[in-house]
């Protein structure tokens, strides 16, 4: 039963660039959500998406998007890259309609952008 | 708005050693409470939830947590720690229906 994946492990973007990261969620999960872990901080929530829409967004401008597809994949999108954006990137998968279902998480996309 | 506060930052101790790492919360609603743990290079592992119930909750590798509503804490603990527990732990947040919010993290560092 494979879990979250994500791809690609690792990224180095320029200033000003754009960027897509991607996700596959848990075999059985419905809903996605994309957090952003910045050098030793705890994970902060970008937004997160189910049936193919974004239901529910963190404090992140929108420079920040996303994408959900049929199969339940999903992509982040971030544009106008700064330096504050290199992170990891993680994606946990969920299923609605479980009672407060946990978040499984994948190992993240370790972005810099120099 | 919740929010979480681990309260240590680093915690170092020795093999077989008992540990806490503390955790408080702030909400005005009722809330359900996760420890996750990271190790290098990984992504977050679920430790141990609380949803209702049972204010003592046992998890995987041999930890539990203990939530105490009047103190509004969610502390995880564990009676004897081995190398492999060295990781990052986070302890995290979350009302229904809404994202999951976690603390900064506390780095459990097991020394022989």
């Amino acid at each position: 039963d494979a879990g979250v994946t994500q791809s690609p492990t690792h990224l180095i973007k320029t200033r000003g660039q754009q960027v897509t990261l991607r996700c596959s969620p848990k075999s059985g999960h419905d809903t996605v959500s994309w957090y952003q872990q910045a050098l030793g901080q705890g994970p902060q929530f970008i937004f997160q998406y189910y049936e193919e829409e974004e239901r529910q967004r963190g404090n992140f401008p929108d420079r920040f998007s996303g994408h959900q597809f049929p199969n339940y994949s999903s992509e982040l999108n971030v544009n106008a890259l700064l330096l504050g954006d290199s992170a990891l990137y993680l994606c946990a998968s969920s299923r609605t309609g479980v009672t407060n279902s946990p978040l499984h998480f994948g190992n993240g996309t370790r972005l810099t952008v120099t | 708005a919740q929010s979480v506060t681990q309260l240590d930052s680093q915690v170092p101790v020795f093999e077989e050693a008992p540990v806490e790492l503390r955790c408080n919360y702030s909400s005005s609603v009722s809330v359900y409470l996760f420890w996750y743990v990271q190790y290098p290079n990984q992504g977050l592992q679920l430790l141990l939830k609380y949803l209702s119930g049972s204010t003592l909750v046992k998890g995987i590798n041999g930890f539990e947590a203990e939530f105490n509503k009047s103190q509004t804490s969610f502390h995880l603990r564990k009676p004897s720690v081995h190398i492999s527990d060295t990781a990052e732990y986070f302890c995290a947040v979350m009302r229904a229906g809404t994202a999951l919010i976690f603390g900064k993290g506390t780095t459990l560092s097991v020394s022989s």
